[in-house]
């Protein structure tokens, strides 16, 4: 199994522009999320869903959107790339429970 | 408003001796808590969780204590090793059973 995978590893976008960050999950898990994370802070959930075709806001869902399709992917999109979203992204999944696991992360640059 | 507090954002510990990271939370209603741990240019990886209705949870050299009246919690490593150096994060469950909330993190470097 990949588990969580991720895609881009690294982008740089002006601001603006859009794009999608790609999450695939091969362990039939019910449960994805997205986070972002700061420097010096903690992950901040972005959004989640609960299986496919459900999708919730978490704390800090402005300026992003999610779909939830089939099961394994969760694409998180930005459509106005702003400063504010400069950020590493991290994608995780659950089957049912407490614990998650993530993706490697992708660092996105807005300037 | 953060719900979960990692108050140290740095600790160092000699090779051999006991790590002690601490976490806080405001909200009782959360009914898990974990603690995950995470190597540079990599994703956190779950590493032990306590259910609120318990005060100590142990596997191998980990061991997370928790004290539901004062809201904090605690992971133990004994003994320490120089491969333990990683950012520590405390996550606690809400809502549900749906949603996490983590902490800031705290840096352990364990010195040879």
């Amino acid at each position: 199994n990949a588990g969580v995978t991720q895609t881009p590893k690294f982008r740089i976008l002006k601001i603006g522009q859009s794009m999608t960050l790609q999450c695939t999950q091969d362990m039939n898990h019910n449960y994805m999320y997205w986070y972002r994370q700061d420097p010096g802070m903690g992950l901040k959930l972005i959004y989640y869903s609960v299986g496919a075709g459900i999708t919730d806001k978490g704390e800090v869902p402005n300026g992003y959107n999610v779909s939830r399709s089939t099961t394994e992917d969760f694409p998180l999109r930005l459509e106005l790339a702003a400063p504010s979203q400069t950020s590493v992204y991290f994608c995780a999944s659950m089957r049912r429970g407490i614990e998650q696991y993530f993706g490697p992360g992708t660092r996105l640059t807005v300037t | 408003d953060q719900q979960v507090k990692q108050n140290s954002p740095s600790l160092s510990v000699q090779e051999g001796r006991i790590s002690i990271l601490n976490c806080d939370y405001t909200n009782s209603m959360f009914d898990y808590f974990l603690w995950y741990k995470k190597y540079p240019a990599e994703g956190p990886t779950f590493l032990i969780s306590i259910s609120s209705i318990k005060d100590k949870n142990e596997d191998g050299r980990f061991t997370v204590f928790l004290n539901k009246s004062a809201k904090h919690l605690s992971l133990h490593i004994v003994p320490s090793q120089p491969g333990d150096s990683a950012v520590y994060f405390c996550a606690a469950r809400g809502n549900y059973g749906q949603n996490f909330v983590f902490g800031p993190g705290t840096r352990l470097s364990v010195l040879p």
